[in-house]
């Protein structure tokens, strides 16, 4: 299986910072991540697919990059609404596996 | 962009099998590999399995004795089957379209709690 490594496991942020969150992947997965934002009591809503491609109707302040093992997911001007926990997948191999997730709250 | 509308037992002894089913709704039922993940607070979000349009089947090679997935296309529903569960299969089920390998669409989620 590919383990998917996040960091930070949180972040404490304030309104309009930009924020980074990294995924590392135990063995090269091409560009084969997604990211995701799950908010308490919902399911997951995709957020960035084939690491740097935004959903439809995702905000731009989102975005993803990388390639390989590491990519990154960055929030330019964190939102009031962008608390939330944020997790990777990788969709290159089964099992298809996830990061264990990084919480974003207000400092 | 399909919806998904999920149903089943939310609570189970051990050694009973969990029965889940999901309703698609829009969209092309057989554009999407139609997939079931589990979040429990130890674990994290865990991929369960998939189906794909034409019947082939992936599993988690943690859970795949256990598991079975499998498709109604008549009603445009999918379930899972695990059997033999235990207090360690406690979690959020969410059920779940993927198209190329990422998950588009999820299910509202039910918690399944194992308990004797």
């Amino acid at each position: 299986d590919i383990q998917m490594t996040q960091s930070p496991s949180s972040v404490s942020a304030s309104v309009g910072d930009r924020v980074t969150i990294t995924c590392r992947a135990s063995q090269g997965i091409s560009s084969w991540l997604a990211w995701y934002q799950q908010k308490p009591g919902k399911a997951p809503t995709l957020l960035i697919y084939a690491a740097s491609t935004l959903q439809s109707g995702v905000p731009s302040r989102f975005s993803g990059s990388g390639f390989g093992t590491d990519f990154t997911l960055t929030i330019s001007s964190l939102q009031p609404e962008d608390f939330a926990t944020y997790f990777c997948q990788q969709t290159n191999s089964f099992p298809r596996t996830f990061g264990q997730g990084t919480k974003v709250d207000i400092k | 962009q399909v919806q998904l509308q999920q149903w089943g037992a939310g609570l189970l002894k051990p050694s009973e099998t969990l029965s889940l089913t999901c309703a698609v709704y829009g969209g092309s039922f057989s554009a999407y590999s139609w997939s079931w993940i589990r979040q429990s607070p130890g674990k994290g979000l865990e991929w369960i399995g998939e189906i794909h349009h034409g019947g082939s089947s992936n599993y988690n090679p943690s859970l795949q004795s256990r598991v079975t997935i499998s498709l109604d296309t008549s009603k445009n529903q999918f379930s899972l089957n695990l059997r033999s569960v235990t207090a360690a299969d406690t979690a959020v089920y969410f059920c779940a379209g993927s198209l190329a390998g990422t998950t588009h669409s999820w299910g509202q989620g039910i918690l399944v709690t194992v308990s004797s």
